[in-house]
């Protein structure tokens, strides 16, 4: 049972747009930076996003993240057979002194 | 370029021991913290804990506190996760990360991941 709560699968065709949703407490998302990431198979993971909306250089403006309260979403538009992927979201849980992650989210590019 | 690079695939056998590395290149290597994290088979990722290796400072989330060490060698730019008595349960694919701190913290880069399988 992970402390962040995201939903197990999202779906959507090639260049729609699809959110991904994370919900979390006020020990967590609600006084901490949100950050996404992408982890394509058989991969490592890779940061998409930190500070809940800043992207990395080289991280395509197709991905953005939103922080609202306690949950955080991760948009993605122009979708691409290449964004398949499980995307994760972390931050840190100042009750645990610990990082806590979401279950993942699996996107399917039909 | 900032890189962690870690360890190769292990195979042990229950109640063995086990040492992995993840060695760090492109940066200051002891004035960032290094997580260790892991993804059982099919599962998402879990937070073990971190190491600052320029002290050896550690923290341990509760879950992992007991069941493995973290250390770091920062003569050589490495930091480990260890093992003294593994368990099938341990099956999983372990990545280290290095920890970035400003107004808030995230994991960037990681490593490539080790895959640590535990079977008789």
């Amino acid at each position: 049972q992970s402390v962040l709560t995201q939903p197990p699968s999202v779906s959507a065709a090639p260049g729609q747009k699809v959110t991904i949703s994370c919900s979390g407490s006020s020990s967590n998302i609600g006084n901490n930076y949100v950050s996404w990431y992408q982890q394509l198979p058989g991969t490592a993971p890779k940061l998409l996003i930190y500070d809940n909306n800043r992207r990395p250089s080289g991280i395509p403006d197709r991905f953005s993240g939103s922080k609202s309260g306690t949950s955080a979403t991760l948009g993605i538009t122009g979708l691409q057979t290449g964004d398949e992927a499980d995307y994760y979201c972390g931050t840190w849980d100042s009750s645990l002194s610990a990082a806590v992650f979401g279950g993942g989210t699996k996107l399917t590019v039909l | 370029e900032v890189q962690l690079v870690q360890s190769g695939a292990e195979v042990k056998k229950p109640g063995e021991s086990l040492k992995i590395s993840c060695k760090g290149s492109g940066y200051s290597f002891t004035s960032y913290w290094i997580g260790w994290v892991r993804q059982m088979p099919g599962k998402g990722l879990e937070w073990m804990g971190i190491i600052y290796p320029s002290d050896s400072d550690t923290r341990y989330s509760p879950s992992f506190q007991g069941q493995v060490t973290i250390s770091a060698d920062k003569s050589i730019r490495t930091a480990y996760l260890q093992w003294s008595s593994l368990k099938a349960s341990d099956t999983a694919m372990y990545y280290c990360a290095r920890l970035r701190e400003t107004q808030s913290r995230w994991f960037d880069p990681w490593g490539q991941g080790t895959l640590v399988s535990v079977s008789s």
